[in-house]
């Protein structure tokens, strides 16, 4: 099984400030199929990239995924209000498919 | 517009069973795998099940394996979960999760229902 550690944890940012959140595979993700989600309290999961860059349909540009192998990150490149929330990684490319941990990004 | 609504949770004794059901719309539900993910109170996603576009194909967590069998009819649009044996620590909220293709590359979740809150206990 493939475990997953996002970091960190918590990132307590200012809107306008860039995001840069890590997740760390403990064994080569197959073919980069990792899938990256945005959670808000109450609500269901939202796909914001999947395939480590693609970004999903509607998502805004801000939001930016990157790496390959062990090592991937999701990039907010401007936080606005509605972007603080918990963001999950997935990775799909071996079963079981696993998610991390989960990093929350607060307001500072 | 795809829409994916759950049903069959509610408050169930160590040790018994439940069938979960998630009905599809919006899209053409024969063309995409399917998953459930979980979600336990103040804690994180859990990856439970997927199943192929055909459903001969299903794969499971090891935390559910030999307990839950995940099925999908069709012809109804309509994704399944069953569980048995159930276990306090598989209280969660269950989410029906729509793939993102009909292959291996697709066993990501692109769109979500809102969930059903399954609570094991005596």
């Amino acid at each position: 099984e493939i475990v997953l550690t996002q970091s960190p944890g918590t990132l307590s940012l200012s809107p306008g400030e860039r995001a840069t959140l890590s997740c760390r595979a403990s064994q080569s993700v197959t073919g980069s199929y990792l899938a990256w989600y945005q959670q808000k309290p109450g609500q269901a999961p939202r796909l914001l990239i999947y395939g480590a860059s693609s970004r999903a349909t509607g998502i805004p540009d801000r939001f930016s995924g990157g790496g390959s192998g062990t090592d991937f990150t999701l990039t907010i490149s401007r936080l606005e209000p509605e972007d603080f929330a918990v963001f999950y990684c997935q990775q799909y490319g071996s079963s079981p498919r696993t998610f991390g941990q989960g990093t929350k990004v607060e307001i500072k | 517009e795809v829409q994916l609504l759950e049903s069959g949770g509610g408050l169930v004794q160590p040790g018994g069973s439940l069938r979960l059901s998630c009905a599809a719309s919006g899209f053409t539900f024969t063309t995409y795998v399917m998953n459930w993910v979980r979600q336990a109170p103040g804690k994180g996603l859990e990856w439970v099940s997927a199943i192929t576009t055909t459903g001969d194909g299903t794969y499971y967590a090891d935390s559910v394996k030999g307990r839950f069998t995940i099925s999908r009819d069709n012809s109804k649009n309509t994704l399944y979960l069953q569980m048995n044996s159930l276990r306090d620590e598989d209280t969660a909220l269950y989410y029906c999760a729509k793939g993102g293709s009909d292959s291996w590359s697709g066993y990501y979740g692109d769109y979500w229902g809102p969930g059903t809150l399954v609570t094991v206990s005596s």
